[in-house]
């Protein structure tokens, strides 16, 4: 059962432009919903971080939205810039009593000049 | 080390060999999982460690796979008789004390890539 739905698989966009991945969630208890970098050959980077009591956190050029009635959330990057290149994950847990995060599929995001 | 170091980078096995790979959590984190990552896919919860103790081991797929962490700190993930399936890269992620701000990142390493033939 996947419990973190992930959109899209893959994304190209234009330097300077905004990219935008999208995740669904079932799991009513998660309550901790973290963006994870990863450049090939590496293991995940924690970009940005999100708890239920905001609807919005923004850190640099990152930003993540959520919707907890909608149990969405959605991570935009604004200025992309080809550095940015990688795949991005989503994720999410229960911040007490069970610390393992379920984690999306994966978005390849490809910025080009 | 400044990161988490896991080792060996790449590891190729023949079907029915038993492997064992090695991570060394960043110093003093409480904290120790180990993740499966399939080629294309986000990363799957294997198992967790707070200290020695083993507290989740639910994401273990079969009984050849098997981890320790005995002093609460180096960690080994052992799979028996592997088969062409267990091909993926292993990620080991610490993480320090929850509560304490930034000690809650959970920062990963780069991964064991296992290729069983």
């Amino acid at each position: 059962q996947q419990q973190v739905k992930q959109s899209p698989q893959s994304l190209i966009v234009q330097k300077g432009g905004i990219s935008i991945i999208n995740c669904a969630y079932e799991n009513t208890a998660f309550d901790y919903f973290p963006w994870y970098q990863q450049f090939p050959g590496k293991g995940p980077a924690l970009l940005i971080a999100i708890r239920p009591d905001v609807s919005e956190k923004k850190e640099g050029r990152f930003t993540i939205s959520f919707n907890k009635s909608a149990k969405q959330f959605s991570l935009h990057i604004m200025d992309s810039q080809p550095g940015d290149s990688a795949t991005y994950f989503c994720a999410a847990s229960m911040r007490v009593g069970n610390e393992k995060l379920t984690f999306g599929t994966g978005t390849r995001l490809t910025i080009i000049p | 080390g400044a990161g988490v170091s896991q080792s060996p980078r790449y590891k190729v096995a023949k079907r029915g060999q038993d492997v064992a790979l090695r991570c060394d959590p960043i110093s003093g984190h409480v904290s120790l999982f180990w993740y499966q990552q399939a080629l294309g896919q986000g990363p799957e919860f294997l198992t967790y460690f707070q200290n020695e103790a083993q507290l989740d081991k639910s994401g273990l797929p079969s009984d050849r796979f098997f981890a320790e962490r005995p002093e609460g700190s180096v960690s080994t993930l052992k799979i028996q008789r592997t088969q062409q399936e267990d091909s993926a890269v292993y990620l080991c992620a610490s993480r320090g004390e929850q509560g304490k701000g930034e000690n809650e990142k959970l920062f990963f390493g780069s991964g064991t890539q296992l290729s069983v033939l």
